[in-house]
């Protein structure tokens, strides 16, 4: 079954630590990913996705993601964190033949001023 | 405006009562999704459509039904089956190749 795993829960960095967010992801067909943020009291928002191509993006806010096919992961990094990037980040896959959009469990990240 | 509407945003169920959810887009995505978020559990996919007349089962679809009779609409119904249904329920849609957009959600309580 197509599953998302998110295996930090709970990251607690001070500012300007370098931030790496574990995902791994299960279809092992054509998939797409994504990075979303959840900022205390809003809603999702789209940090970046992966389609194909280059796989090494880049989204908003100095975030960037690497997509490694042979690992199954789309890891989320940020060399530098500020206080407001503190929120919840949620990997997802899409699997491409089906529009089936699974997302993972989220890990809470806190930055300390 | 284009964009995603969930209403109620509160709405409160009572114990063996059936409950509907609405969820209208005027984007013209072909596929539509649902979602309940629990804390700690992230966003779990309970159904999703990709055309008109046709939907599939998520994770989690036990004790929830939906129907997708035009491209705008797709309701979701949590029935008395659904035993543990306080949640933030999400609506979501997206054309393929295109980022998903969010509705503002449903809270669901059980009195």
């Amino acid at each position: 079954a197509q599953s998302v795993s998110q295996h930090n829960h709970h990251v607690i960095l001070s500012e300007a630590a370098s931030l790496e967010l574990g995902c791994n992801y299960s279809y092992g067909g054509t998939v797409n990913l994504f990075w979303y943020v959840q900022y205390p009291g809003q809603h999702l928002q789209l940090l970046l996705k992966y389609f194909s191509g280059d796989p090494l993006v880049k989204g908003i806010k100095g975030f960037e993601a690497e997509f490694i096919k042979s690992k199954f992961s789309f890891n989320l990094r940020k060399p530098s964190v500020q206080w407001s990037d503190t929120a919840e980040y949620f990997c997802a896959e899409l699997n491409f033949g089906n529009e089936k959009l699974t997302f993972g469990t989220g890990t809470r990240l806190t930055i300390i001023p | 405006d284009g964009g995603i509407t969930q209403s109620p945003k509160y709405l409160f169920r009572k114990e063996g009562q059936n409950v509907t959810l609405s969820c209208e887009q005027n984007l013209n995505h072909d596929a539509m999704y649902w979602y309940r978020q629990d804390p700690g559990q992230g966003l779990r996919l309970i159904y999703y459509s990709q055309i008109v007349n046709d939907f599939q089962k998520g994770d989690i679809a036990e004790g929830y039904s939906v129907s997708r009779e035009k491209k705008e609409s797709f309701p979701l119904t949590v029935t008395s089956a659904q035993k543990n249904p306080t949640a933030f329920y999400l609506c979501a849609s997206k054309n393929v190749g295109e980022k998903l957009f969010f509705g503002s959600g449903t809270q669901l309580s059980v009195l």
